[in-house]
């Protein structure tokens, strides 16, 4: 079982509409929770990067939230663009087995069409 | 500003062949890291390097070597390719332990 989940899989909607991402992760302890767009064929491109004492943070037209009691994080699309379509992943930090590195733990991304 | 650059960005092997994949960042960041993407599931760490001349192993470091003789550069070498290292590879650097980390374009690699 993957320590970073993310939901919907897939998900098509109309340009201009919002959209929300689902992150649900057990990664324990954690130092941030990151989400990345990732375009086809190119490499992941962070959005936002938030602590555990933070409960939202914006880019633009992308928010994302973060509930460390649950564990959950969602990002939130608004007024979606054709640009907008790609991959987003939840990336998790965490600290990598007694040394002073932290290690990116990755979801396996939802990905976004945007349709005309 | 170039960032993270990687090259080559496609590459077919033989079983049995190496390769080095190279990496370079212009930022003068000590971190730098090699990460595979495989379809379903997320990118996994190979390898990483807390600053020049220290490197370490990551959750799939098997058939997989790098080095850090420069802060600029992190190769990844394949010593002797297996199918099951066809995969995309990324390398990205950041700043501190915690920071934003950037990622190359990645190197699409298939070994038949």
């Amino acid at each position: 079982k993957n320590q970073v989940e993310q939901s919907p899989q897939s998900l098509i909607i109309l340009e201009g509409k919002n959209c929300t991402l689902q992150c649900n992760y057990t990664v324990s302890p954690f130092s941030n929770l990151r989400w990345y767009k990732q375009d086809t064929g190119r490499g992941p491109v962070s959005l936002t990067i938030m602590t555990f004492s933070e409960n939202t943070k914006s880019n633009g037209r992308y928010t994302a939230t973060l509930d460390a009691d649950t564990k959950q994080s969602s990002l939130h699309i608004t007024a979606s663009q054709l640009s907008d379509s790609a991959s987003y992943i939840c990336v998790v930090s965490a600290p990598w087995v007694n040394t002073g590195f932290q290690k990116l733990v990755f979801g396996t991304g939802t990905r976004l069409l945007v349709s005309p | 500003n170039a960032g993270v650059t990687q090259t080559p960005k496609f590459q077919v092997l033989k079983t049995g062949q190496s390769m080095t994949l190279q990496c370079a960042q212009d930022m003068n960041h000590e971190y730098m890291s090699w990460y595979r993407q495989d379809p379903g599931m997320g990118l996994r760490l190979i390898h990483y390097s807390v600053g020049a001349g220290i490197t370490d192993q990551g959750e799939v470091p098997n058939g997989y070597n790098v080095s850090r003789s420069t802060t600029e550069d992190f190769p990844l070498r394949l010593l002797s390719a297996a199918p099951s290292q066809t995969s995309v590879y990324f390398c990205a650097s950041h700043k501190q332990a915690n920071t934003e980390a950037f990622f190359g374009q990645g190197t699409r690699l298939t070994v038949v």
